[in-house]
């Protein structure tokens, strides 16, 4: 069974563009989770989507959004690049039984590693 | 928001025990402990997920108190191949929004 799949696997841009990262769930899982990873430090929470919509956010400005298709696969997007945005971005699927009294067991991507010059 | 405490390094030789302990309050009371490995550029594997008292499977072990304030990842007689960064993960609520926070990691050496 295929996992988490995250596209682009590396990415280049300039400080002020726009980027948009993909992220396809295992099958079956209808929800995604976002988080940043910079180097050296755990990852960090961005948002979750489940069914469509947005469960949770992170402490992240505006310039990052994101949306989750009815096929359940979900767009990162982050304008006005900044430097600092330079990091390895996962994203996660998950069943989220938690409405049942289950588990939210995330599963990850490789991730995306964006560098911004 | 959930707050979660690991140690930043652990060293350790083939054969031994390894005990990584998290602490996090906050814990949303639904909600479960996860632990990830995580080997340079790649996603967080999942190793293990717990509520409560013991859990364990084939490659680990995880043990989480009655109030559930901590959790202890252990690892039965590592090997070079365990070298690698550890975190927990749990959730939270901030009102109705969902919050799920990493722990800041534990850098595993395995030493031969």
């Amino acid at each position: 069974d295929a996992g988490v799949t995250q596209s682009p696997t590396h990415l280049i841009k300039t400080r002020g563009q726009h980027v948009t990262l993909r992220c396809s769930p295992i099958s079956g899982h209808k929800s995604v989770s976002w988080y940043q990873q910079v180097l050296g430090q755990g990852p960090q929470f961005i948002f979750q989507y489940y069914e469509k919509e947005e469960r949770g956010r992170g402490n992240f400005p505006d310039r990052f959004s994101a949306r989750q298709f009815p096929n359940y696969s979900s767009e990162l997007n982050v304008n006005a690049l900044l430097l600092g945005d330079s990091a390895l971005y996962l994203c996660a699927s998950s069943l989220d039984g938690l409405a049942g009294g289950g588990t939210d067991t995330q599963y990850f991507g490789p991730g995306t590693r964006l560098t911004v010059l | 928001l959930a707050k979660t405490t690991q140690p930043i390094s652990m060293d350790s030789y083939e054969g031994q025990e390894v005990n990584i302990t998290c602490s996090h309050n906050n814990i949303a009371t639904n909600d479960y402990i996860t632990w990830y490995q995580q080997f340079p550029s790649q996603g967080p594997r999942f190793i293990i997920q717990g509520y409560k008292t013991k859990v364990t499977n084939e490659v680990a072990s995880l043990f989480i108190p009655a109030d559930r304030k901590s959790s202890t990842l252990s690892l039965p007689r590592v090997s070079l191949s365990d070298t690698a960064v550890y975190y927990c993960l749990v959730g939270s609520y901030s009102g109705s929004a969902r919050q799920l926070t990493f722990g800041s990691g534990t850098q595993l050496t395995v030493l031969p």
